[in-house]
């Protein structure tokens, strides 16, 4: 069983519909939960940051974690073309694991 | 967040050869750290590069495949020796954000293709 998995998707939405993004993960005692976007041929960037179970929102995005059910998820509001990338799950316990990614297109 | 920048972007080099990437932040952080990412593949940690010692590395990467350098809180390389056509892949270095956040934020890359 994989540390951390995400669905590869590819997942797409129209243009102002909300898309949802998931990650499930096997270590119980991760504490830091954290959600990258890496658009093609660039670096994976910083986007959300959980530490506590519930929703955490910044503009557009909301995150939201259930340690019980070890699963962290990412809401994406008004969905943008420009949000069409994939979306990099990580979580940290005793190492930090990296998802493979959910490839987001969103349709104009 | 720590501007991070690396060199060279990217390199075609021929097998046999050995290529050392550089990694420089414009703050003095703690803690470098160096992936690799294949392509469509997601991102596998290489190394910790520790500040006054050795690297510590991960499980299926050595210190002569992947020697490492960390001369001080802002700098640090990696080389990739004896490169073969399956070390092709994309490079990148990530430094830790906040003390005690875990957060990691990444270098722009370097695209390496080993013919």
């Amino acid at each position: 069983q994989k540390e951390v998995e995400q669905n590869s998707g590819p997942l797409s939405v129209p243009e102002g519909a909300i898309a949802s993004l998931n990650c499930t993960y096997s270590d119980r005692v991760s504490q830091s939960f954290f959600w990258y976007r890496q658009y093609s041929g660039k670096s994976p960037e910083l986007i959300m940051s959980i530490y506590s179970n519930g929703d955490k929102e910044d503009g557009r995005f909301t995150a939201q974690l259930n340690k019980a059910s070890q699963y962290v998820s990412l809401l994406i509001r008004d969905s943008q073309p420009s949000d069409s990338a994939t979306y990099l799950c990580a979580v940290t316990g005793n190492q930090f694991y990296f998802g493979t990614g959910t490839s987001l297109t969103v349709i104009p | 967040s720590a501007v991070i920048s690396q060199k060279p972007s990217r390199d075609i080099c021929q097998r046999g050869t050995s290529l050392t990437i550089q990694c420089q932040v414009d703050s003095q952080v703690t803690m470098m750290f160096w992936y690799r990412q294949q392509p469509g593949q997601s991102l596998t940690l290489i190394a910790t590069a520790n500040q006054g010692s050795e690297a510590t590395y991960e499980s299926g990467f050595v210190i002569d495949k992947f020697p490492i350098s960390r001369p001080n809180l802002t700098f640090s390389t990696l080389t990739v020796s004896n490169m073969s056509p399956e070390d092709s892949s994309i490079y990148l270095c990530s430094v830790g954000g906040r003390e005690n956040s875990y957060e990691q934020y990444f270098g722009p890359g370097t695209r390496l293709t080993v013919t």
